[in-house]
């Protein structure tokens, strides 16, 4: 299947700092990608839906100026949690849609620890 | 609403088959989705199955879709030690919901040698 790296796998910061995490489609292009925030023992919360030079759909409850999202490339997005709390910590994982097919191919996911 | 429910945990023996429930409700789903997860790691896709099809078959995992009862199982034939792990089912919202995917909570598998 598609590969989708993420970077940092994961960082620890300091309350009030921010951080940038990037979500990379390797080997095919992505129109849509998606960033999810997974607490332990529990599933997938879909935080924001990313279109390729548009701006991003944020679910409801998501602060959309806390959780910066860019797509500004057909294999590249990013997710910037700004300001960051202690409550941030979390497991983010990005995914990404082949423009051709409903698949959809999630990334190793990136441990956020905000102290 | 959408919605996607599955058991929580399933525990087998190493060799014995598997299958793991989930049930949805959104009747306009087009495909359906099972994902495994790792202890820390990201999502893999296992395998996906059209709407229009009541089975697909890849190798030791089998896909059952009814979808008059829209119900979808996953079964896995001689389960190892290293298929535990949590599997999600997932229903993809198309239209202008964008390719959404919509995920059950998760079943634990758990297998012991």
């Amino acid at each position: 299947g598609a590969v989708v790296s993420q970077h940092p796998s994961r960082v620890i910061c300091k309350s009030g700092t921010s951080v940038k995490i990037e979500c990379r489609s390797l080997d095919f292009q992505a129109t849509t990608m998606f960033w999810y925030r997974q607490f332990p023992k529990q599933s997938l919360m879909l935080m924001a839906t990313s279109n390729e030079g548009s701006k991003a759909t944020y679910e409801q409850g998501v602060e959309k100026d806390k959780f910066l999202i860019n797509h500004a490339s057909l294999t590249l997005s990013t997710l910037t949690v700004t300001s960051a709390h202690p409550e941030d910590s979390s497991f983010y994982i990005c995914s990404a849609r082949d423009a051709k097919y409903y698949e959809q191919y999630f990334g190793p996911g990136t441990r956020l620890t905000v102290t | 609403g959408e919605d996607v429910e599955q058991s929580l945990f399933l525990s087998v023996r190493e060799g014995d088959s598997s299958v793991i429930n989930c049930t949805y409700t959104d009747s306009s789903s087009t495909y359906l989705y099972w994902y495994k997860q790792e202890p820390g790691a990201g999502l893999q896709l296992l395998t996906y199955i059209f709407s229009n099809m009541d089975m697909k078959q890849d190798q030791r995992l089998t896909v059952l879709l009814n979808k008059k009862d829209k119900h979808l199982s996953l079964r896995i034939a001689d389960t190892q030690t290293g298929d535990s792990a949590i599997y999600f089912c997932a229903e993809i919202l198309v239209g202008n919901q964008g390719g959404k995917l919509i995920f059950g909570q998760g079943t634990e598998l758990s297998v012991k040698p």
